[in-house]
């Protein structure tokens, strides 16, 4: 199968860094995406990674090992407004396979 | 707002009941998905058209029929649902190159209850 893996929940607080783990099966990959999803409204996207290395946008960073199958999201200065579930999704082929998500609580 | 729209936002119907779910795309994009989102599951795709054309069919029940008159345009016709089908319904575009994949990009769903 092309289980993805991720957390189910996670809580931080307010102005803290967080890493959001994300595990897959290597088998065909081609790429992963991230995307963050508020209740009650759509994902939207927040990364791709397709090389191994660290991809830097502002406050959010998302890393990818593609031999360990391995990747996270990391989430510095946390704020209220990041509490959301994030996606993992990765490609393979010209499908995408989304993991559950995890769900971020960000506390004061 | 995405660039992704679909109606309607909210949906209940009964076990014989004929609905239609529309997406719409304002992104010049050539490629369109139907994803299920149920509590606690990951989002499970149901349908890809590229470039109108069907290419993938999840394991789809045929009581979800998908329609793509244009490259700007999907429905997704139910009819005789079961319970079990009430989720999220969402609605995705990309523009698909040369087989290389870039991000799509979501609308805001249809929440879907079956009674």
């Amino acid at each position: 199968g092309q289980n993805i893996d991720q957390p189910t929940e996670m809580t931080a607080t307010e102005g803290a860094i967080v890493q959001i783990n994300c595990t897959y099966q290597t088998s065909g990959f081609n790429g992963l995406f991230w995307y963050q999803q508020h209740a009650g409204e759509a994902p939207t996207f927040l990364s791709y990674n397709v090389l191994d290395g660290l991809e830097e946008k502002g406050r959010f960073s998302s890393f990818l090992s593609r031999s360990k199958g391995y990747s996270y999201l990391l989430l510095k200065e946390l704020q209220m407004k990041d509490s959301a579930s994030y996606l993992c999704a990765v490609e393979y082929g010209n499908k995408l396979v989304f993991g559950a998500g995890t769900i971020l609580r960000v506390k004061s | 707002e995405t660039g992704v729209t679909q109606t309607p936002r909210h949906l209940v119907m009964g076990m014989t009941n004929k609905k239609s779910l529309k997406c719409e795309q304002h992104l010049g994009h050539n490629a369109m998905y139907w994803y299920k989102q149920s509590a606690k599951k990951p989002l499970e795709l149901m349908f890809v058209y590229n470039f109108k054309e069907q290419t993938e069919n999840n394991s789809v029940p045929s009581r979800f029929s998908p329609e793509c008159p244009n490259s700007s345009h999907l429905f997704l016709h139910l009819h005789t649902l079961q319970p079990e089908d009430s989720a999220l319904y969402l609605c995705a575009s990309s523009q698909e190159r040369g087989g290389a994949f870039y991000e799509q990009y979501f609308g805001p769903g249809t929440r879907l209850t079956v009674t």
